[in-house]
Parts: structure tokens; sequence; C-alpha cells
């Protein structure tokens, strides 16, 4: 049982450049999201989607879009990268909604260097 | 929207010894409040969560106590063990959106 899955883990890109991350969950659950997580400020909401064929803002959506393919796949791309979207992303998932104390489960994280 | 504030930043104890991490939050609405600890490489993890209707929650050697009349609540570590150094994260959910948001941190050392 993999999980959260998330491509790729490492990628080094230039200013400018667009690209897209990619996360799966075999876990069969409704909801889906995409942190960022930086040096002293924790995990930071970019998007989520509640169930198949929704997706909300979080806290720091700007620069960012989602797409939620199927109940399985949830990806975020950058259409532009800059320097400030350095950081390691983090795609989680929960099988119901967190607050009815729904848990989130994390896939391992992609690591993402702007130059 | 929610702020949750996470203290201290980073902790050392001998092992053994007890370890505390306190958090506060700021929208009275909150009611669900997790805690995921993340080890090196890896993403974060639910160790144990407590609601609102309730005072303190116990599991083996962890346990989280909440103060909803002053928003703050807490992680105790008892006997810490070298594995038990790594990342805690707090956070905070309301039941009016399904989001949870997370503390800044707390980066834990345990010395044999």
């Amino acid at each position: 049982n993999a999980g959260v899955t998330q491509t790729p883990k490492f990628q080094v890109l230039k200013t400018g450049q667009s690209m897209t991350l990619q996360c799966a969950q075999d876990m069969n659950h409704n909801s889906m999201y995409w942190y960022r997580q930086d040096p002293g400020m924790g995990l930071r909401l970019i998007y989520y989607s509640a169930s198949e064929g929704t997706t909300d803002k979080g806290e720091v959506p700007n620069g960012y879009n989602v797409s939620r393919l199927n109940k399985r796949e949830f990806s975020l791309r950058l259409e532009s990268a800059a320097p400030s979207q350095t950081s390691v992303y983090f795609c989680a998932s929960s099988r119901r909604a967190v607050s009815r104390t729904g848990e989130l489960f994390f896939g391992e994280g992609s690591r993402l260097t702007v130059l | 929207g929610e702020n949750v504030e996470q203290h201290p930043s980073t902790l050392s104890v001998q092992e053994g010894d007890s370890a505390v991490i306190k958090c506060t939050y700021s929208d009275s609405a909150s009611n669900y409040f997790p805690w995921y600890k993340q080890e090196l490489g890896k993403g974060p993890q639910l160790i144990i969560d407590i609601r609102s209707n309730v005072g303190e929650k116990k599991d083996q050697r962890i346990a989280v106590t909440l103060n909803k009349t002053a928003k703050h609540f807490s992680l105790h570590i008892t006997e810490t063990q070298p594995e038990d150094s790594a990342v805690y994260f707090c956070a905070a959910s309301m039941p009016s959106y399904d989001k949870v948001i997370f503390g800044p941190g707390t980066s834990l050392s345990v010395i044999p």
C-alpha cells in the first residue's frame, strides 16, 4: 500500500519556467491538500480539494494553480516559477473532512529550487 | 483567519526527561487540535489529537492538554527517547472549513 505518492522528489528550475508537481493517493480518500514547508514557517496550505471536482484556496495560493484530475490525483502547477517558490512541497489526503477529526496522510515531499 | 503560534522553536532534553511544547490559537471557533511528528526527510505523521470537548488525552508516553478559555494547548512527552527526536507541529481546525492550520514547528533533540 503506497499511500500518498509525489513526483518528482527533487527539481531545479530557472526563474520563469513552469512545472507541475504530481500527487496520487491509493487510499480512496475524498480530500486532498498541497502544503509548502519553509524554515521557521511550518506548513502553509496552498490549495485543497474537499472532494472530487472542487478546489479551494488556502493561505498562500498566489503563483499556483491546481487540478483535481480524479479522486486519486491532485496536481500543483507553477506557471512562472519565482525564487520565492523555492520550498519543500507536501501533498496530503484525508478520508473525511479534517474539521471532523480527519487524519492527514502526507507524501514524502518534493524539494523545489528556483534559481 | 486562524493563526497558530508554537513555542519553543527548538528544544533539547536529556534522554529520560520530559518535553513540553506549547501552542496558542486565535479563533475561538476552532474545535480540533492535532499534533504531527516529522522525522528527517519524511512527511509529517499524526501522533495524537484532541477535540474541544475534551481537556486531556493520553497515549502511552504522550499527552495533550487543551484550555479552551485561554486558547492554549500543549504536548507532553514523558521518558523521552532518542527516537523522539524530530520536528513537532501543532495545528488547529474549525468546523466551518475543511482545512488544518499548522504552527511553525518545534525541533526536539533528545540527547542520549
